[in-house]
């Protein structure tokens, strides 16, 4: 098992572009997410889904899109990228079932904005 | 909303001592669940314990265990006999139930392994 997977691991854009963040799990997870690491800040999520299907803000969506392509993949894209998304970005995964269950975690993708 | 507070941004310790982590949250939940995960440079996430709040007992793993104090909400990880490979940043993070639970981590200790 690969696990989570995210493409690209480094990514420089201008500020304008657009983007997509790639993200594929192959632990048959019902549940992904997609966080930002910035300095000091820790680990911020940015959209969720719970299900194929479904899609849900967290705590930081503003110039974010997802999409949950099936069960297996979870993309997050940058419409308009600006500086303030320069971010380590980590896409994670858990099993349905319960809270106690084990995130698991892509190797994260360093985005810088210019 | 629950928050993770990690008061301290850096620890030193010594190869082989023992070293405590402290991480407090707040919540009006009673069920819930707290956990450390490390990340070294490499950024890899890594899962290094966890802890169910509706039990007493703390958590260990192997030379890692937990002082979680429900009523001072407090969750505190020790490192004992530490190891260069330790060397890392430790973050807390808690996990409400239901459904949509969601992971809220706190911002992160740096901790470093003086030989």
């Amino acid at each position: 098992n690969a696990g989570v997977t995210q493409t690209p691991k480094f990514q420089v854009l201008k500020t304008g572009q657009s983007m997509t963040l790639q993200c594929a799990q192959d632990m048959n997870h019902n549940s992904m997410y997609w966080y930002r690491q910035d300095p000091g800040m820790g680990l911020r999520l940015i959209y969720y889904s719970a299900s194929e299907g479904t899609t849900d803000k967290g705590e930081v969506p503003n110039g974010y899109n997802v999409s949950r392509l099936n069960k297996r993949e979870f993309s997050l894209r940058l419409e308009s990228a600006a500086p303030s998304q320069t971010s380590v970005y980590f896409c994670a995964s858990k099993p349905s079932g319960s809270s106690y269950n084990e995130q698991f975690f892509g190797p994260g993708t360093r985005l810088t904005v210019l | 909303a629950q928050t993770v507070t990690q008061s301290q941004p850096e620890m030193s310790v010594q190869e082989a001592e023992t070293v405590t982590l402290s991480c407090t949250y707040d919540t009006s939940e009673s069920d819930y669940y707290l956990f450390w995960y490390k990340q070294p440079p490499s950024r890899q996430m890594i899962l290094v314990i966890r802890q169910e709040a509706y039990k007493q007992q703390n958590a260990t793993e192997n030379r890692f265990s937990v002082n979680f104090q429900k009523a001072a909400k407090s969750f505190s990880l020790k490192i004992s006999d530490s190891q260069l490979g330790d060397a890392a940043m430790y973050f807390c993070a808690y996990r409400n139930t239901g459904a949509n639970s969601k992971l809220t981590f706190g911002k992160g200790i740096t901790l470093s392994v003086r030989p």
